[in-house]
């Protein structure tokens, strides 16, 4: 297995487009999270799916955010009419139901807005 | 006020020096506790994971968590070059799926 995937490395967009980002976990994980990371500051939790099921969503997904996990293995994260704020790393990690000692995450997807 | 506290830096020491690096947190239901390491535009690495209160060491690594002073530390033994990223502390509560994280303090270790 390879670890955590996410597809593009690197997106530029201009102001009002949409973007999607992709994420393909680890295949045996069935748990799948989001988080952003802006430039120096630690990330911070989106979402999390179980298996397909998203249980959790943080405020800071507004509703020009949506994620999916639609068979509960890759999972899509979608912004649109994107803003400069958007600009960031958007990370996604996965791991076990029943692991609790943290999770692996993958390299992420890194927006600008411009 | 923001639930984990952790000084960004910059750090910088000689190769083979002792580092410490440090969180502080507010939240008492905090019972997981994780350092990551990061290096420049790559995800977060899992480094060290503790439950509750103790030590953990792991080769050059060791991680400290004091609950009563909600205080959590990492210290590296004989720092090499390529130890040189930034280290984000993470904690969870028992239940919660979501980590919340430290700011991160970027790491030098100068040759």
């Amino acid at each position: 297995d390879t670890g955590v995937s996410q597809d593009p490395r690197h997106k530029i967009t201009k102001r009002g487009q949409n973007v999607t980002f992709r994420c393909d976990p680890i295949s045996e994980h069935n748990r799948l999270y989001w988080y952003r990371q802006t430039l120096g500051q630690g990330p911070e939790f989106l979402t999390y799916f179980q298996n397909e099921a998203q249980l959790e969503k943080s405020r800071l997904l507004s509703d020009r955010f949506s994620a999916e996990r639609p068979k509960g293995s890759f999972s899509t994260l979608e912004i649109q009419r994107t803003e400069q704020g958007d600009s960031a790393m958007y990370l996604c990690a996965s791991s076990l139901e029943s692991q609790t000692d943290g999770y692996t995450f993958g390299s992420g997807t890194r927006l600008t807005v411009v | 006020q923001k639930e984990v506290e952790q000084d960004p830096g910059p750090l910088s020491v000689p190769e083979g020096a002792i580092v410490s690096l440090n969180c502080t947190y507010s939240n008492s239901a905090f019972q997981y506790f994780m350092w990551y390491r990061q290096y420049s535009r790559k995800g977060p690495e899992l480094l060290m994971y503790t439950y509750s209160s103790g030590n953990k060491e792991d080769g050059r690594f060791t991680a400290q968590v004091d609950k009563s002073s909600k205080y959590i530390s990492l210290f590296i033994r004989d720092s090499q070059p390529s130890d040189s990223a930034t280290y984000l502390c993470a904690m969870s509560a028992t239940g919660a799926q979501k980590l919340v994280f430290g700011q991160g303090t970027r790491l030098t270790i100068n040759p």
